[in-house]
């Protein structure tokens, strides 16, 4: 079955600057890649997604990348603002119609004012 | 905004009891799920209901867990007896039809005793 692995587990940056984090998935067949991003006591929110025929999406200060010959996809956020503080979990839907998500191990984003 | 709505929204139960957790997904989302998240960890898929039919319950325990979704519309996890290590947050999700893009609920933070 398909596999997310995602790095960094913790991750910590200055406001205002970057940050990236990335997931590799196992599954060739995997066609839709969604990011959640989960606060504390709260459920997880779908904050942006790409399908397969697709290799980059932004929203505003969010964006993605996918790079499926390698099998990667990243989630990039720019200009950070202490709001962007939370575990952000990535995705993968590797088999067609059933929309199962497998997740990655989720990542823990701090921003420092 | 629509919301998938869950409860109760913490739970805290002996081992060896009966627990139950219920979900109302947002109107018009004929697929639903539960999720399971361990603290520290990504969601894990329980069951995939599509109307009133269970698409996918592979990792569901069945020896344990049940859930039902009579009318196609709300649903209800149930856990007998339960054990310690289900301690976790327990996730429902909902979508439209043939769509990828899930969205989830507050969950129920289960502590079993």
């Amino acid at each position: 079955g398909e596999n997310v692995e995602q790095h960094p587990s913790t991750l910590s940056v200055q406001e205002g600057d970057s940050a990236v984090i990335k997931c590799t998935y196992s599954d060739s067949a995997s066609n839709y890649f969604p990011w959640y991003k989960q606060e504390l006591g709260k459920g997880p929110q779908l904050i942006i997604d790409i399908r397969s025929n697709v290799g980059e999406k932004k929203d505003q200060r969010i964006a993605v990348t996918l790079n499926k010959t390698a099998k990667h996809f990243s989630l990039h956020i720019t200009e950070t603002q202490p709001e962007d503080s939370a575990v952000y979990f990535c995705a993968a839907s590797g088999i067609q119609g059933a929309q199962k998500l497998v997740f990655g191990q989720g990542t823990r984003l701090t921003i420092n004012p | 905004e629509a919301e998938v709505a869950q409860s109760p929204r913490y739970k805290i139960t002996e081992k060896s009891q009966a627990v139950a957790f219920w979900c109302d997904p947002i109107s018009g989302h004929a697929t639903l799920y539960w999720y399971r998240q361990i603290l520290g960890q990504g969601p894990e898929l329980l069951v995939q209901f599509q109307d009133e039919s269970v698409v996918d319950d592979s990792q569901l325990p069945k020896d344990r867990f049940s859930a039902e979704r009579l009318k196609g519309v709300d649903s209800t996890l149930k856990i007998q007896p339960a054990e310690l290590g289900d301690s976790a947050m327990y996730l429902c999700a909902s979508s439209l039809p043939h769509r990828y893009e899930q969205y989830f609920g507050p969950g129920t933070r289960l502590t079993v005793t």
